[in-house]
């Protein structure tokens, strides 16, 4: 089966600007986690989604947002973007919850410049 | 916050040799998994194990857990290059809103397998 997909691949954005990165999860997946990986801080919990409700929140500002459509494909975005925000964003899908493990997607390398 | 902490950083070891990399962690669990990550790309998904089990295997891995020591080991048998990878652990927390839960995760440990 299809595992997780994540588009675009790499992404090059200034200061300032907004993004939106997308994830598909695997069939029959219905919740969806976003993480942010950078070299200092490493995988840092974004949120995560089922049925189209956000579940569970992280602790980054408001500029970081996302949601989930009926179909479980999910989307997250962020405003404003700062230098700071450059790294790795990781999607994660599950059958119902991380407990039972993720498959992850390759990730969307976001840079800031 | 981190709540997993492997154990070491970085490890280099030679082609046939076993690799065991350690992870404490701080708070009660149901689970604890561990994920492989070859640079730069997603996580994959290497074993779970239960609060409640001391010791799974799967193929050349070997995971245990000490829960009194809030405390697990990864042990990779005659690794071979393509083992090289960044090797983390993650814990189930319960989230804030009921029945949710994610994962936090170590910051891992970086295994270098010489041909």
């Amino acid at each position: 089966k299809a595992g997780v997909t994540q588009t675009p691949r790499y992404l090059i954005k200034t200061r300032g600007q907004q993004v939106t990165l997308s994830c598909s999860p695997i069939s029959g997946h219905r919740s969806v986690s976003w993480y942010q990986q950078t070299p200092g801080q490493g995988l840092q919990f974004l949120f995560e989604y089922f049925s189209e409700t956000q579940r569970n929140k992280g602790n980054f500002p408001g500029r970081f947002s996302g949601r989930q459509f009926s179909n479980s494909r999910s989307e997250m975005n962020v405003s404003t973007l700062e230098l700071g925000d450059s790294a790795l964003y990781l999607c994660a899908s599950s059958f119902v919850a991380a407990s039972y493990g993720y498959t992850f997607g390759s990730g969307t390398r976001l840079t800031v410049v | 916050s981190q709540q997993g902490e492997e154990d070491p950083q970085a490890l280099s070891i030679q082609e046939g040799e076993n690799a065991t990399m350690n992870c404490s962690y701080k708070t009660s669990i149901n689970n604890l998994q561990w994920y492989r990550q070859n640079s730069g790309r997603g996580l994959v998904h290497l074993i779970l194990i239960r609060s409640n089990e001391r010791e799974k295997h799967s193929g050349r891995l070997r995971v245990t857990l000490d829960t009194s020591k809030k405390s697990s080991s990864l042990l990779i048998t005659a690794s071979r290059a393509a083992d090289t990878a960044s090797y983390f652990c993650a814990t189930d927390e319960t989230g804030t809103q009921g029945g949710s839960e994610k994962l936090v995760f170590g910051k891992g440990t970086k295994l270098t397998v010489n041909p």
